[in-house]
Formats: C-alpha cells, sequence, structure tokens
C-alpha cells in the first residue's frame, strides 16, 4: 500500500502558485519523498525529491515539515500545461529498496 | 541525452494471442522497471531488473507475463495468451543502479494494450 495520502483534486488559477499537499505520517528516517506528475496518455515525470531539507528545481520547490511528516510541491506560476496528475512517493533510501509504489495522486487542474 | 522508449506506443490484439512489449532504457543506466496502469487505476509495479538478472518478479500478475532482458540495455515483456484484463498501459522505467539513495527512476511514454 501507498505510505502516503493525497487530496483528490485541486483546482489552481493560471499564473498563480499551485501548492499540492502531501500527508506522509509514518515516514521513516531514510525515507525520501519523490514527486511525479503524468500528463494524460504520458508516462510518468520526475519532478524532484528531497530527504528533509527543502528543495527547488527549475520546475518546483518541494518543502518539507521539520518532523517530516508532510510535504508540499510548489509549482510557482502555474501554467495550462502543468494539468496532471501528481505523486508523492515515500521510498527507503537504502540499498534493496527498488520500486515505487503509486497512490491515486492529486489531479490538478490549472484553470485559464 | 534520448529517454527511455518503448514500442509499439499501441498494440490491439486478439484475446489468447501472444503479445511482446519492448523498452529501451537510457544509455547507461543498469536498472530497468516495467509498471502497467490499468484505466483509471494507479502504477502497478510488475518487475525490475538489475543488469540482465530479475531479482523480483513478485509483481507478474500470473505466469502468462514473463520479462527478459539482454546485453545490460534493451527489456521485452512477453504476455502469452492474452486476456481482456490484460488491457492497461504498460510502462518502463530506468534508473542508474537500482535501490541507490536517491535512484531516481524515468519513465517511458508507454505501450497501451488493447485485448478484444
Amino acid at each position: 500500500d501507498a505510505k502516503t495520502t493525497q487530496p483528490t483534486s485541486m483546482d489552481c488559477a493560471e499564473g498563480r502558485a499551485a501548492n499540492l499537499p502531501c500527508n506522509h505520517s509514518t515516514i521513516s528516517g531514510n525515507e525520501y519523498v519523490y514527486w511525479y506528475r503524468q500528463i494524460h496518455s504520458q508516462g510518468p515525470q520526475y519532478i524532484i525529491h528531497g530527504l528533509k531539507n527543502n528543495e527547488t528545481n527549475e520546475m518546483a520547490s518541494l518543502i518539507i515539515t521539520e518532523d517530516r511528516k508532510s510535504s508540499t510541491l510548489i509549482l510557482p506560476h502555474a501554467t495550462l500545461r502543468d494539468t496532471a496528475v501528481y505523486y508523492c512517493i515515500v521510498r527507503p533510501g537504502t540499498s534493496g529498496t527498488y520500486k515505487y509504489i503509486f497512490g491515486t495522486g492529486t489531479r490538478l487542474k490549472v484553470l485559464a | 541525452g534520448a529517454g527511455v522508449s518503448q514500442s509499439p506506443s499501441n498494440k490491439v490484439t486478439e484475446k489468447g494471442k501472444d503479445v511482446e512489449l519492448r523498452c529501451d532504457p537510457i544509455s547507461g543506466h543498469t536498472a530497468l522497471y516495467w509498471y502497467r496502469q490499468s484505466l483509471g487505476q494507479g502504477l502497478e509495479f510488475l518487475i525490475y531488473f538489475q543488469g540482465n538478472s530479475a531479482p523480483d518478479k513478485s509483481g507478474l500478475p500470473s505466469d502468462r507475463f514473463s520479462a527478459e532482458r539482454t546485453g545490460g540495455s534493451v527489456s521485452t515483456l512477453t504476455i502469452q495468451r492474452t486476456q481482456q484484463e490484460d488491457s492497461a498501459v504498460y510502462l518502463c522505467a530506468s534508473s542508474f543502479r537500482a535501490g541507490g539513495l536517491t535512484d531516481t527512476q524515468y519513465f517511458g511514454p508507454g505501450t497501451r494494450l488493447t485485448v478484444l
């Protein structure tokens, strides 16, 4: 079973920041938080990952709470092309753990 | 460089026929993964390869499913005697190596299989 909980759907106005929450209250100390998105009819696209520090790349920012029980993916200026299903995944950062367990994700709709 | 590629992009077959799905990973990636996504469902792990060996095949749904990887590169997922419930998008991913500290998997576009 997935170790994360995400809202089923969210709307965001174009040009505004999209904040997608993820709850991972049972996360262990060596487990990373990964975010992927899946645009309709395409394979999942890697966005960002982190362990405990906040992370930023050209696509998004990842904010992880101090207790690591939840995180938020931030798309700073959402565009229509950001409409997708966003998956938050928790996976151990130790050797021998290889598979992703996907939950149902959050369907983000960016509105014009 | 080039991403993960999969072929065919779409496959329509009749119930009872065998099908082969191909995955070409990112060059230099030693780990390769197969997932399945049924209509409206999440992604389900099937099998992974580290090099040419498949340490865990437990995600394969039945013995009609098999996969191989040769030369540490291309992988083929074979479904024998296809059933309608096999209809799904089959996704392949690759990573530098399996289970590393930050083993990021990169996905291909998928093969949409329809069994009539």
